[in-house]
């Protein structure tokens, strides 16, 4: 099955600055990649996904890319505010099964 | 959340018992799924439907049980057989796979399951 893994586990950053996180896949033949963000005790979010034949995506503050040959994909968030402090997890999606990573703990310091 | 909705949101069950978690939603997916998350770690799949009175298990079936007899909804029953329960729940649906949209997956507010 799909292995994804994700780094870093936690990132604390300064307000207005920008937060990257980093996921990487197994099998090539993944063809979808969302992203969720889940606030504490409360089920995920998607907040942008992507799929295998675009390269890169952006909404707003957040972005996904995605490198196909690499077999990693990473977002993106700019201006970062104190709201977006949360988990996020990355998934691969492989026949219509999500495959998670271990997520990422954003801290945004005011 | 969108319109899928788990209960209860708190669940507490002794040793040796069987509880049974709900998972609805109105978003008229043909596909539902069950995770279960533990702290510090990612998802965990369960068990699947992609249609009604279909269901596959997942990554972690052991212990668990489902039935899709309706569309709308997706209960999961945690047996006494599952050594080790105490989790968060989450429940989630797409589009059915022949759909243009078909793996993005919407999560509802899920149920905290602790074993006393």
């Amino acid at each position: 099955g799909e292995n994804v893994e994700q780094h870093p586990s936690t990132l604390s950053v300064q307000e207005g600055d920008s937060a990257v996180i980093k996921c990487t896949y197994s099998d090539s033949a993944s063809n979808y990649f969302p992203w969720y963000k889940q606030e504490l005790g409360k089920g995920p979010q998607l907040i942008i996904d992507i799929r295998s034949n675009v390269g890169e995506k952006k909404d707003q503050r957040i972005a996904v890319t995605l490198n196909k040959t690499a077999k990693h994909f990473s977002l993106h968030i700019t201006e970062t505010q104190p709201e977006d402090s949360a988990v996020y997890f990355c998934a691969a999606s492989l026949n219509y099964k999500l495959s998670f990573g271990a997520g990422t703990t954003v801290t945004v310091r005011a | 959340d969108g319109g899928i909705t788990q209960s209860p949101k708190y669940l507490f069950r002794k040793e040796g018992q069987n509880v049974t978690l709900s998972c609805e939603q109105n978003l008229n997916h043909d596909a539902m799924y069950w995770y279960r998350q533990d702290p510090g770690q990612g998802l965990r799949l369960i068990y699947y439907s992609q249609i009604v009175n279909d269901f596959q298990k997942g990554d972690i079936a052991e212990g668990y049980s489902v039935s899709r007899e309706k569309k709308e909804s997706f209960p999961l029953t945690v047996t006494s057989a599952q050594k080790n329960p105490t989790a968060f729940y989450l429940c989630a649906s797409s589009l059915f796979a022949d759909s243009g949209n078909t793996d993005t997956q919407y999560f509802g507010p899920g149920t905290r399951l602790t074993v006393l």
